[in-house]
């Protein structure tokens, strides 16, 4: 079964860093892509980031580039988003999910919708 | 750019709802769905603008291609009363998703 919690959210000052973990289970990230998805109170969902599971490919939100960083942990199935420079804007419910993928004998690859979300970590930005 | 509409559907129960996104520019099929209830993380509803995700009742369809997509909800039941994003994966980064509507009872 596949299951992603995220952990790391809180409080935390305008221009102070955070760091989320996502744990990942009942898959490999040797197989599938990863990605950060944000949701502001009352807001729609923001595609934040995401990365090849061994994290040799990374993109990113233009609002967030050079801000956060995205990676992975890939022999613990663990992605990660290293928040720095927050601000105001980027208080939020962040969920990490599983981009969908398959594998043929030359490789696997994404098919970039997101099939299996975690619960989600509430980060606060705030003085 | 994806626009959904109605922001806002009011739909008695065991009636049909019609939900519309609309991009900016072509995307081919490459359109999700996604079902959010209140308090919860999204859930996949359809991908590749038809395919039912795994365990989505038959009551979930979704049509479209290019630039005009519907996901249709028949019978709705109490479970779907929920909100509902599309999203579009063929011009990324970035991912893009619509504004959401408000799928409510009447």
């Amino acid at each position: 079964e596949v299951q992603l919690v995220e952990s790391g959210g809180g409080l935390v000052q305008p221009g102070g860093s955070l760091r989320l973990s996502c744990a990942a289970s009942g898959f490999s990230f040797s197989t599938h892509w990863i990605t950060w998805v944000r949701q502001a109170p009352g807001k729609g969902l923001e595609w934040v980031a995401n990365t090849r599971g061994d994290g040799e490919e990374k993109y990113y939100v233009d609002s967030v580039k050079g801000r956060f960083t995205i990676s992975t942990d890939y022999a613990k199935n663990i992605l990660f988003l290293q928040m720095d420079s927050l601000r105001a804007e980027d208080t939020a419910m962040y969920y990490c999910a599983r981009m969908s993928g398959y594998c043929r004998d030359y490789g696997c690859f994404s098919t970039h919708y997101f099939d299996y979300w975690g619960l989600g970590t509430l980060v606060t930005v705030s003085s | 750019v994806m626009t959904q509409s109605p922001a806002s559907l009011s739909v008695s129960p065991g009636e049909r709802a019609t939900l519309s996104c609309r991009a900016s520019q072509s995307i081919n099929s490459n359109l999700a769905w996604y079902q959010q209830r209140p308090g919860q993380a999204p859930r996949l509803l359809i991908y590749g603008a038809s395919t039912r995700a795994t365990g989505i009742p038959a009551r979930f369809s979704g049509s479209g291609s290019g630039t005009e997509f519907t996901l249709t909800i028949s019978s709705l039941q109490s479970e779907d009363f929920a909100l509902y994003y599309c999203q579009q994966y063929n011009n990324w980064p970035p991912y893009t998703f619509g504004q959401g509507t408000k799928l409510e009872i009447k």
